[in-house]
């Protein structure tokens, strides 16, 4: 069935290093993909998104491109920041509606030391 | 604008007794979803709906829970009796149909049943 696979946490590192969060994705069709970010005793808000291969979502300096030959949407950016510490979720559409019904993958837990 | 609004945020209750979260939408979204979030399994979709109506209940881990929607703002998730294997993280989420897929979370209600 569909589903989606992250790297496992936590990812340590110090600010201003270079992040990047693998995701793969298997599926029938053709989701949108997201990235959701998840900060201590919040909710999950959606970090960026792409709907189509080869788009490139990007949002607060963090980047990831729907690459449909690789099935990957892995999250980057270039400098991170303490405040960057969450827990980030790679998610998929089930469906072609695009109704908010999403895979998620388990998450990566990010630390980011000063 | 007011996001998806939950409550309680905070519950410590005895096994054996119920529960009652409550969720209100964001006005004129279509989809309300409930999710449960624990370290052991991650996000779990439980039940969602399409305008108050329940489309998908297979993610309700058993009888002991119950969803309803009897408005288009408010939804409400019980569990009855309660048991310590329950205690997790319960967040509501909303959507627009036609949208993108972006789902728009609460920020949850932890439960810890005793």
């Amino acid at each position: 069935g569909d589903s989606v696979t992250q790297m496992e946490g936590p990812v340590t590192l110090s600010e201003e290093a270079f992040l990047t969060i693998n995701c793969t994705y298997t599926a029938t069709g053709y989701p949108s993909l997201f990235w959701y970010v998840q900060y201590p005793g919040e909710g999950l808000q959606l970090l960026l998104k792409a709907t189509k291969a080869d788009d490139k979502g990007s949002n607060k300096g963090f980047e990831a491109t729907y690459r449909k030959e690789t099935t990957s949407f892995h999250l980057e950016k270039g400098s991170v920041q303490v405040s960057d510490s969450a827990v980030y979720f790679c998610a998929q559409t089930r469906d072609s509606s695009n109704t908010g019904k999403l895979i998620f993958g388990q998450g990566t837990t990010l630390q980011v030391k000063p | 604008d007011a996001g998806v609004i939950q409550s309680p945020r905070h519950e410590v209750t005895e096994m054996g007794q119920e529960v009652t979260l409550r969720c209100k939408p964001i006005s004129g979204h279509d989809y309300l979803f409930w999710y449960r979030q624990t370290m052991m399994r991650g996000l779990e979709l439980l039940i969602y709906f399409n305008n108050n109506v329940p489309i998908d209940d297979s993610g309700m881990p058993e009888d002991r829970f119950s969803a309803k929607m009897p408005n288009a703002s408010f939804s409400t998730l019980k569990i009855q009796p309660s048991e310590p294997r329950d205690s997790a993280v319960y967040f509501c989420a909303s959507s627009l149909q036609g949208g993108t897929g972006e789902l728009f979370f609460g920020e949850g209600s932890r439960l810890t049943v005793l």
